[in-house]
């Protein structure tokens, strides 16, 4: 069973440019979510889709914005793009919305976005 | 409060030793805690959890102490080895949120 994929895994932006993040989740699973990884803040929160509907919402200005199609594969775009935007972008896919039921997210490799 | 205190930053332990990773919570409505271990370029892999009910879970080598009045739950690594070096966050589900701590570089040194 493939695990969620992530494309690009690296890519180099400069400010004021944008960015835009794909996410595949495991086959049958219908929440993704978008985490933000950089040194010394750990995994912050930025958005759940479930069923193509933004279920949750983390602490990052509009900026940030996502997407989820029909076959559950889901997008982050970030406009604008600042120097503090630098971090490796995770996607994790669950089987249920929220992981209520399961507990569990299965992450992918993530994208490592460098902003010059 | 919607976070989750994670400690030391970084550990360094030698082979067959054993490493303790803390954290500490505020909501009491926090129902689930698990923690993840990330090994470079990989995303992070859900490695253990507990629930609040339970004092501790041990699997294998690794064991969750929890402690509710405290409000704080940690991870042992027992007979750590050079392949448990990664890097390993704590998490406290809240709702249907998952809230991670900053993380903690663990390197086993032979």
């Amino acid at each position: 069973k493939a695990g969620v994929t992530q494309t690009p895994r690296y890519l180099i932006k400069t400010r004021g440019q944008q960015v835009t993040l794909s996410c595949s989740p495991i086959s049958g699973h219908r929440s993704v979510s978008w985490y933000q990884q950089t040194p010394g803040q750990g995994l912050q929160f930025l958005f759940e889709y479930f069923s193509e509907t933004q279920r949750n919402k983390g602490n990052f200005p509009g900026r940030f914005s996502g997407r989820q199609f029909s076959n559950s594969r889901s997008e982050m775009n970030v406009s604008t793009l600042e120097l503090g935007d630098s971090a490796l972008y995770l996607c994790a896919s669950s089987l249920i919305a929220g992981i209520v039921n399961t507990g569990e997210l299965f992450f992918g490799e993530g994208s490592r976005l460098t902003v010059l | 409060q919607q976070q989750v205190k994670q400690s030391p930053q970084s550990l360094i332990v030698q082979k067959g030793g054993i490493s303790i990773i803390n954290c500490a919570y505020e909501n009491t409505a926090f129902d689930y805690f698990p923690w993840y271990q990330q090994f470079p370029g990989k995303g992070p892999a859900l490695l253990i959890a507990i629930r609040p009910d339970v004092s501790e879970k041990k699997e294998g080598r690794f064991t969750i102490s929890f402690n509710k009045s405290a409000k704080q739950f940690s991870l042992h690594i027992m007979d750590s080895q050079p392949g448990d070096s990664a890097t390993y966050f704590c998490a406290a589900r809240g709702g249907d949120k998952l809230i991670f701590g900053t993380g903690t570089r663990l390197q086993v040194f032979p």
